[in-house]
């Protein structure tokens, strides 16, 4: 099956900095989510992002599915943004099923 | 617009016992996932249905796992002779068939004791 993986696991900032999370993937994708899962377990969808560029509020996303990876982006990064983020992908031979990356633990100092 | 709802949040049980979960999705979605998280790890997918279909089953369901969408709505994940191993969080999420991607309830967090 499709493998995921993310870069890097763990990563601490302070508050205020910016910060590059990578999710690489094996073979071509129908769909690519990007995650964050609050400390209460809630998976929040952060992204929809198959291919292209998408941006909302400090956080953007792009994907070039091409060469098979893709980019979220933290920008003026706050305490309230720690927490897990998860890259995870539909294969093109799924029906639907997501295929999660291990995540990058994101800790934010005040 | 009322999101992916699930049922029990938290279930504590004795190993052997049988415990079943509920999930009622977004109300126009026909597609429902069941995918299982353990600490530390990504969430991991067991199962989905479009409408009242089953239409994929991982290797991760054994025969102890049962999962039904009898009219095509909500879904109930049942687990027999629970086992320790089973101890995770189960996730629900529901989506469109095309587009917009999965959205996912907050969970239920099954502990064997």
């Amino acid at each position: 099956g499709i493998q995921v993986e993310q870069s890097p696991p763990d990563l601490i900032l302070q508050e205020g900095a910016n910060s590059t999370l990578r999710c690489n993937f094996s073979d071509s994708v129908n769909n690519l989510q990007w995650f964050h899962q609050n400390p209460w377990g809630q998976l929040i969808n952060l992204f929809y992002i198959p291919s292209g560029t998408k941006q909302n509020g400090r956080l953007s996303a792009t994907t070039v599915a091409t060469e098979r990876y893709s980019l979220l982006y933290i920008s003026s990064s706050q305490t309230t943004d720690s927490g897990v983020y998860f890259c995870a992908v539909v294969g093109g031979t799924s029906y639907g099923k997501l295929t999660f990356g291990q995540g990058t633990i994101l800790t934010v100092h005040p | 617009d009322t999101g992916v709802s699930q049922n029990p949040r938290h279930k504590i049980t004795k190993r052997g016992q049988n415990v079943t979960f509920r999930c009622d999705p977004i109300s126009e979605h026909n597609r429902l996932y069941w995918y299982r998280q353990t600490l530390g790890q990504g969430p991991e997918f067991l199962t989905y249905f479009q409408n009242e279909a089953q239409l994929e089953k991982s290797r991760l369901l054994s025969d102890r796992f049962s999962a039904e969408r009898p009219k095509g709505s909500f879904s109930t994940l049942e687990i027999q002779r629970t086992e320790q191993g089973d101890s995770a969080m189960y996730l629900c999420a529901s989506s469109l068939p095309s587009g917009a991607g999965q959205f996912f309830g907050p969970g239920t967090r099954l502990t064997v004791l």
